[in-house]
């Protein structure tokens, strides 16, 4: 079984300032890793994915994310804070061995941006 | 690119009524996932497709709840009857071939129950 968890339901970070989103995961072999954000009202949207190669992943809208094998996590980051960064943030894993396609998502984070 | 198109947006019903949520995939794409959002579970996948094919429906929570994907641009998610306790939003996503892991979200629809 897989399974991802988010520990902080919500995050605030002052503009300007980096920030960190936290998520570790939980599956039998190795990892496919994704995090996808979700703006009020609409779909979720993906960010940026791990499969393998380097740990530091670049995404969508300057964010990025390292994957930690001994530590099993897969934490977001930005260098700089947006308002517009204020969303709900979801991490997702998939199991490269497994026989299904589904992912399974975290409970999400809410990140607050405060001017 | 029109995106994930579902209609409804929006869903008010009565307990016992029967619900058809409905998605149209992104052209092109050969996987369809359906998935359920609450306050209280999360974001929970449901049952997906692949060229049309139910792959795993595991997610279903019972019986109540069926899906069909009659061809590539179409799909429909029914609840008969509808429960209070299946309220919550519920979202189609598709995905291109060789790329499942990469889903594009529709807006949802937000179906209540009372």
């Amino acid at each position: 079984a897989q399974s991802v968890a988010q520990p902080e339901d919500q995050v605030n970070v002052a503009e300007g300032n980096p920030l960190t989103v936290k998520c570790t995961y939980s599956v039998s072999g190795n990892p496919y890793l994704f995090w996808y954000v979700q703006y009020p009202n609409r779909g979720l949207q993906f960010l940026l994915k791990y499969i393998t190669g380097d740990n530091l992943v670049k995404g969508s809208y300057g964010f990025e994310a390292e994957f930690n094998k001994s530590q099993t996590s897969f934490h977001l980051k930005k260098p700089s804070a947006l308002v517009s960064d204020s969303a709900l943030y979801f991490c997702a894993v998939r199991d490269k061995g497994g026989g299904a396609d589904g992912l399974t998502f975290g409970k999400g984070t809410h990140l607050i941006i405060q001017p | 690119d029109a995106g994930v198109i579902q209609s409804p947006r929006h869903e008010v019903t009565e307990m016992g009524q029967e619900v058809t949520l409905r998605c149209k995939p992104i052209s092109g794409h050969n996987s369809l996932f359906w998935y359920r959002q609450t306050m209280m579970r999360g974001l929970e996948l449901l049952i997906y497709f692949n060229n049309n094919v139910p792959i795993d429906d595991s997610g279903m929570p019972e019986d109540r709840f069926s899906a069909k994907m009659p061809n590539a641009s179409f799909s429909t998610l029914k609840i008969q009857p509808s429960e209070p306790r299946d309220s919550a939003v519920y979202f189609c996503a598709s995905s291109k071939p060789g790329q499942p892991y990469e889903q594009y979200f529709g807006p949802g629809t937000r179906l209540t129950v009372t």
